[in-house]
């Protein structure tokens, strides 16, 4: 099992510009969610699923779009890119009743 | 709304000796509870998963404990090595099985040899 992969590791975007930040996992586990990690600020939730087809909103969703066509895959839209937005993104998955588990998470920077 | 807490910030003991790291949520309604190792740069990794309907958990040198009522966990490390230098976070779901955890800000410790 590769777990739950990330890509890319790392992304330099300009003010403006629109990017999908990648999230897979392997597991057949129905929830995913999306984090982003500030200094002073913890883990926030962006975005998260319960299952195929089903999506909600987090603690921080402006900015962001989510949508989860398959089980395995788990994709976060930024639609404008904003310095705000520069931050250190994790996803997870989950059964829900058991463990999370995280990605090698991706650092974005928004110049 | 839930907030998760845990203090301190920051901890730094000598090796070998005996810690307890401290996390604390204001509502007692939670579905479980995690606690995560974070290493610099890194991702996540999960240590210990605690039920709602569980007291404590034990993995190696490491054991957590719940207590619902008074709206604490803790993390109890035996025999701390420098490896063990990381930052230790704590979430937690709410009341229901969503998936979405709540975090603490983590308390970063150091292990000196």
């Amino acid at each position: 099992n590769a777990g739950v992969t990330q890509t890319p590791k790392f992304q330099v975007l300009k003010t403006g510009q629109s990017m999908t930040l990648q999230c897979a996992q392997d597991m057949n586990h129905e929830y995913m969610s999306w984090y982003r990690q500030d200094p002073g600020m913890g883990l926030r939730l962006i975005h998260y699923s319960v299952g195929a087809g089903i999506t909600d909103q987090g603690e921080v969703p402006n900015g962001y779009n989510v949508s989860r066509s398959t089980t395995e895959d788990f994709p976060l839209r930024l639609l404008s890119a904003a310095p705000s937005q520069t931050s250190v993104y994790f996803c997870a998955s989950s059964t829900g009743y058991n463990e999370q588990f995280f990605g090698p998470g991706t650092r974005l920077t928004v110049l | 709304k839930q907030e998760v807490t845990q203090i301190p910030a920051a901890l730094s003991v000598p090796e070998g000796e005996n810690l307890v790291l401290n996390c604390s949520f204001t509502d007692s309604a939670i579905y479980n509870l995690q606690w995560f190792r974070q290493d610099p740069g890194k991702g996540l990794t999960s240590l210990l998963l605690i039920q709602s309907s569980q007291r404590e958990q034990t993995s190696g040198r490491l054991n957590a404990s719940l207590d619902k009522s008074s709206g604490r966990s803790t993390l109890y490390i035996a025999a701390s090595q420098p490896g063990d230098s990381a930052t230790y976070l704590c979430a937690l779901q709410g009341s229901s099985n969503t998936g979405k955890l709540i975090f603490g800000q983590g308390t970063t410790l150091q292990v000196k040899p």
